[in-house]
């Protein structure tokens, strides 16, 4: 089954700063989600970007996918002490079987 | 009001016993799903059902079995618990079952003793 991985596995900024994820997964796909997961709580989604598709954004946040090189990116823009949760790409391949996600990365703010 | 929801959020239980954690949305989707998430925080699908049919079963052991009583609804049966069930599982819906954006429960956080 397609594995996301997610790069770093840890990443503490300061706020303001941008923060970038990197996601890489094995077969191909019909789209890759990005969700975050703050501490104690459920998934949230955050973003979906489609097999054609190169880049999307939405409010601060910018993912890029390379269906070549199999990976995508998760860029935060503006880094605030809110955004400290752990981020996840998960991947569809386009079948029934829903989504697989990665390991996540879990990203710090500092104030 | 919550889209998805779960009971109980904690559930401590001793080895052998049998538990349900419940699950309900309320958003008219057609698919649910059930995930178990580790202490590394690693998230692995465990089941989905699809207008009441079960239509992935990865491989979990056979003491767990989910049931759907209508569309709204995917509790989790688990039976015989073992110490490596401890886990936080999440139920999750979509409004199909082709890589639609998923919306999550809280989750339930099952300690085994």
């Amino acid at each position: 089954s397609q594995q996301g991985e997610e790069d770093p596995q840890a990443l503490s900024i300061q706020e303001g700063e941008n923060a970038t994820m990197n996601c890489s997964y094995k077969t191909s796909i019909n789209n890759l989600q990005w969700y975050r997961q703050n501490s104690g709580r459920g998934l949230v989604h955050l973003i979906l970007i489609r097999s054609n598709e190169r880049e999307k954004h939405s409010g601060r946040l910018r993912v890029t996918l390379d269906t070549s090189k199999k990976s995508s990116s998760l860029l935060i823009t503006a880094s605030r002490a809110a955004d400290t949760a752990s981020y996840f790409c998960a991947t569809d391949g386009g079948g029934a079987d829903g989504l697989t996600f990665g390991k996540g990365t879990h990203l710090i703010i500092q104030p | 009001d919550t889209a998805v929801s779960q009971t109980p959020k904690y559930l401590v239980t001793q080895m052998g016993n049998d538990k349900s954690i419940k699950c309900e949305q309320n958003l008219g989707h057609d698919t649910m799903y059930w995930y178990k998430q580790d202490s590394k925080k690693f998230l692995k699908i465990m089941f989905s059902y699809n207008n009441k049919e079960l239509i992935i079963n990865e491989t979990v052991p056979n003491r767990f079995s989910p049931k759907s009583p209508d569309k709204a609804h995917l509790n989790l049966h688990i039976n015989s618990l073992e110490l490596g069930d401890s886990a936080v599982y999440f139920c999750a819906s979509s409004p199909t079952s082709t890589g639609d954006t998923q919306y999550f429960g809280p989750g339930t956080r099952l300690t085994v003793l």
